[in-house]
């Protein structure tokens, strides 16, 4: 247990379906990201907030939206997804702040399948 | 962006010491050097961090020359379960010098 959570845990979607992923953290963090992790390829960072706003888009097709409505919440809604697009989606979370020294906690993964 | 070099696989047995070596010649003055585990199908676990010199846990140690371009993390008498996936990462996301890029990570297969 990181005291990251994701729902659901795995998930099977037509292309034409609407999803969406849900992650909280009870760490008391105030920095969430998502990531996307394909069959054996390295994470890709796709979205970072800090303090509830966007800090980082990482050219991110518009089918994945995501939303921060607190800094415990972070979800990722999903629309007219590509077989492409099926992968393991990671949440985490840190304290935000520079120096490089903001260790980020994981989530178990969402194990997305898009047929 | 810093960029990370680090070895594809390693295979090793139970109870050697087993040493990955990363290399990161474009480290910034700010960059911290982090290193996370990852098993299948779960999420990277941190294991340790440091800026310079040598930094040691419960789980692990970290050797970093005094340039800092390249670090080594150090895992005493590895077990079965040792058997994952390491990534080497520079930098940090909110940091001057950018954001944390995972690369390929060294997969350490660890055999009885």
């Amino acid at each position: 247990e990181t005291g990251v959570t994701q729902t659901p845990r795995h998930l099977v979607m037509g292309m034409t379906n609407k999803k969406s992923l849900k992650c909280e953290q009870h760490l008391g963090h105030n920095a969430m990201y998502w990531y996307k992790q394909s069959a054996k390829k390295p994470l890709e960072l796709m979205f970072v907030y800090s303090l509830e706003e966007r800090v980082e888009n990482n050219s991110v097709p518009s089918r994945f939206s995501p939303e921060c409505p607190n800094s415990s919440h972070l979800f990722l809604h999903l629309h007219t997804l590509q077989p492409e697009d099926s992968a393991l989606y990671l949440c985490a979370s840190s304290h935000s702040g520079t120096g490089g020294n903001n260790e980020q906690f994981f989530g178990p993964g969402t194990r997305l399948t898009v047929l | 962006l810093a960029k990370t070099t680090q070895p594809i696989s390693m295979d090793s047995y139970e109870g050697q010491e087993v040493n990955i070596t990363c290399s990161h010649n474009n480290i910034a003055t700010n960059d911290y050097i982090t290193w996370y585990q990852q098993f299948p199908s779960q999420g990277p676990r941190f294991i340790i961090q440091g800026y310079k010199t040598k930094v040691t846990n419960e789980v692990a140690s970290l050797f970093i020359p005094a340039d800092r371009k390249s670090s080594t993390l150090s895992l005493p008498r590895v077990s079965l379960s040792d058997t994952a996936v390491y990534y080497c990462l520079v930098g940090g996301v909110f940091s001057n010098t950018g954001k944390l890029i995972f690369g390929q990570g060294t997969t350490l297969q660890v055999k009885p």
